[in-house]
């Protein structure tokens, strides 16, 4: 089973407009990451946040960590036409080297 | 830095037939992870190797099976092939030394079953 259930399965959005995701997860976790994956292709790491950290912002993404609703949300600010992907988050356990992924959210940024 | 390699991208094969996927890692990681993605089930985990050794194991049956070799590069064989079995097979590669490291994906092999 999943640890990592995102929020909305689908969001169409207009460029230049936010998009926000979220991420809902069961067990305590050390970390959770957010991946992107283009149509069919590999994921591609995002960014990591530690069950320490509450939030943090790489260019024009930020991820916040809420460990007592065991949520984290993903906002991507003024989007384009190539942020058009699948997002994933993965949260990582104790004592588990792999994170277990969630079925992620699909979006599409319209130009 | 090179990144994780997947060979071959594409396969089509029939029932029963068996395949072997390739993947290299990242130079210096030592941890390979494969995943199965189809759009009914998503990303499922199937296992991980670790210097040479199988590490952590998914929910998967046997016909499923892999290896890693001595630099790293590991290959994953599926026998007896079902329709089922049609998906994107992912590699990942990580330094696997601690909890939920990042993991460094390849571009897959896309798997047809006919």
């Amino acid at each position: 089973s999943q640890q990592g259930e995102e929020d909305p399965q689908a969001l169409s959005i207009q460029e230049g407009e936010n998009a926000t995701m979220n991420c809902s997860y069961k067990t305590s976790i050390n970390n959770l990451q957010w991946y992107r994956q283009n149509s069919g292709r590999g994921l591609v790491h995002l960014i990591l946040i530690r069950s320490n950290e509450r939030e943090k912002h790489s260019g024009r993404l930020r991820v916040t960590l809420d460990t007592s609703k065991k949520s984290s949300s993903l906002l991507i600010t003024a989007s384009r036409a190539a942020d058009t992907a699948s997002y994933f988050c993965a949260t990582a356990s104790g004592g588990s080297y792999i994170p277990t992924f969630g079925r992620g959210t699909s979006l599409i940024v319209h130009p | 830095k090179a990144g994780v390699t997947q060979t071959p991208r594409y396969l089509i094969k029939t029932r029963g037939q068996q395949v072997t996927l390739s993947c290299s890692p990242i130079s210096g990681h030592r941890s390979v992870s494969w995943y199965q993605q189809t759009p009914g089930q998503g990303l499922q985990f199937l296992f991980e190797y670790f210097s040479e050794t199988q590490r952590n194991k998914g929910n998967f049956p046997g016909r499923f099976s892999g290896r890693q070799f001595s630099n790293s590069r590991s290959e994953m064989n599926v026998s007896t092939l079902e329709l089922g079995d049609s998906a994107l097979y992912l590699c990942a590669s990580s330094f696997g030394i601690r909890d939920g490291d990042t993991q460094y994906f390849g571009p897959g092999t896309r798997l047809t079953v006919l």
